[in-house]
């Protein structure tokens, strides 16, 4: 099957420094991807929607100027979390959808510390 | 956006089938029902989907009402393996987004 994979899998920052996690999509090209975040026992959340060749769309409550993604290639979706904070501290997951019947594959995850 | 409602968590002995509800009344005529899990700080993992009829794979099997309101996933032989997070999802028709619920917790018991 269609293989995504995110890194990196793990990172620590301090507050107030920006991080940028990459979502790939290994095997297949994928013209938008997923950009998920998930609490401690809580749900994925959508956060937005990488376009490549346009502007994300994000999802409402979800900050645009925080939450920068930039769609570089087919096979490239970035997150830059920018000025991090403590309570930007979560599980980011990002997804493409590669099936031939719209099924959406989920890399394994970045798990973001902010101290 | 179709929501769906599936029960908080459920409990499953080894080897017995996991029978695993969701209801989305709300889905329109020609949205898909996507089934995912979600193990301990994993990506979700894709397990089938339908529209109306009922499916099998080498996973589970997916039975759909006919009115479309509910499914249910099927783990015929549950396996320790199998706890999880189980979603259940319905896909958008116009950016083919995933919204998740709060999903359904199987633990299976030895």
């Amino acid at each position: 099957g269609a293989v995504v994979s995110q890194h990196p899998s793990w990172v620590i920052c301090k507050s107030g420094t920006s991080v940028k996690i990459e979502c790939r999509s290994l095997d297949f090209q994928a013209t938008t991807m997923f950009w998920y975040r998930q609490f401690p026992k809580q749900s994925l959340m959508l956060m937005a929607t990488s376009n490549e060749g346009s502007k994300a769309t994000y999802e409402q409550g979800v900050e645009k100027d925080k939450f920068l993604i930039n769609h570089a290639s087919l096979t490239l979706s970035t997150l830059t979390v920018t000025s991090a904070h403590p309570e930007d501290s979560s599980f980011y997951i990002c997804s493409a959808p590669g099936g031939v019947w719209g099924e959406q594959f989920f890399g394994p995850g970045t798990r973001l510390t902010v101290l | 956006d179709a929501k769906t409602t599936q029960p908080p968590s459920m409990d499953c002995a080894e080897g017995r089938a996991a029978n695993l509800p969701c209801n989305h009344s709300t889905i329109s005529g020609n949205e898909y029902v996507y089934w995912y899990r979600q193990i301990h700080s994993q990506g979700p993992q894709y397990i089938i989907h339908g529209l109306k009829n009922n499916e099998t794979n080498e996973m589970a099997s997916l039975i759909i009402t006919e009115d479309r309101k509910s499914s249910t996933l099927i783990l015929p032989h549950a396996t320790l393996r199998d706890t999880a997070v189980y979603y259940c999802i319905v896909r958008t028709n116009t950016g083919n987004q995933f919204y998740f619920g709060t999903g359904t917790s199987l633990t299976v018991i030895p």
